[in-house]
């Protein structure tokens, strides 16, 4: 199970936008991309997903490649909650079990 | 609360043990998962249930590992003779089935705390 790769860590500023990338060059057509995080000491919590378009909802955005290899997950305004390890993560359409890679743990300075 | 529990939150056993860790899925939740999570890497996934039927076991799961989720309800997982590899953080998560017309990968899954399991 081909895992996604991501950069071991990155920086912010608080309310500063973060484009924290992923990719995934081996994914299949109708496997999804979903982004989780998580806190110290609790489960993965869901951010977002998509296939092929960018999305958009509460928390964050994802603009996908057009050849679905790669992705970014966008936050526009970091904050001090934010700092946790995200996760890219490619979802296998047979059974929808997540394959983790090792994620970006983001850290966001006041 | 509604959310995913396990219980216990933490295990600390010696070696040659039997452990079992229980987790509760949010009830309309018909999938449920198992993966292990040690320090510093993402969480590997172990197996899954569709109701009360296992569909999958990854090759992680040796024969000392056993998972059941008799009613389709709440799920639990066995390891037998403990080793100290086994010492690791083991979440569960539950989700929805797609219906007849979507996909598996659709559906977010949502994770409960964790059992910190140390094998002594």
């Amino acid at each position: 199970d081909a895992k996604t790769t991501q950069p071991n860590s990155m920086e912010s500023n608080e309310e500063e936008p973060v484009h924290l990338p992923c990719n995934h060059s081996t994914i299949s057509g109708t496997d999804y991309i979903h982004w989780y995080r998580q806190l110290p000491s609790q489960g993965p919590e869901y951010v977002i997903h998509g296939l092929t378009s960018n999305v958009n909802n509460r928390m964050a955005s994802l603009a996908i490649a057009e050849d679905r290899k790669s992705s970014t997950l966008i936050l526009h305004r970091a904050t001090l909650r934010d700092a946790a390890v995200y996760y890219c993560t490619r979802v296998y359409n047979q059974g929808g079990k997540l394959i983790f890679g090792q994620g970006t743990e983001l850290s966001v300075k006041p | 609360d509604t959310g995913v529990s396990q219980n216990p939150r933490h295990k600390i056993t010696k070696r040659g043990q039997n452990v079992t860790f229980r987790c509760d899925p949010i009830s309309e939740h018909n999938r449920l998962y198992w993966y292990r999570q040690t320090l510093g890497q993402g969480p590997e996934f172990l197996t899954y249930f569709q109701n009360e039927a296992q569909l999958e076991k990854s090759r992680l799961l040796s024969d000392r590992f056993s998972a059941e989720r008799p009613k389709g309800s709440f799920s639990t997982l066995e390891i037998q003779r403990t080793e100290q590899g086994d010492s690791a953080m083991y979440l569960c998560a539950s989700s929805l089935a797609p219906g007849l017309a979507g996909f598996s990968s659709y559906n977010e899954q949502f994770f409960g705390p964790g059992t910190r399991l140390t094998v002594l």
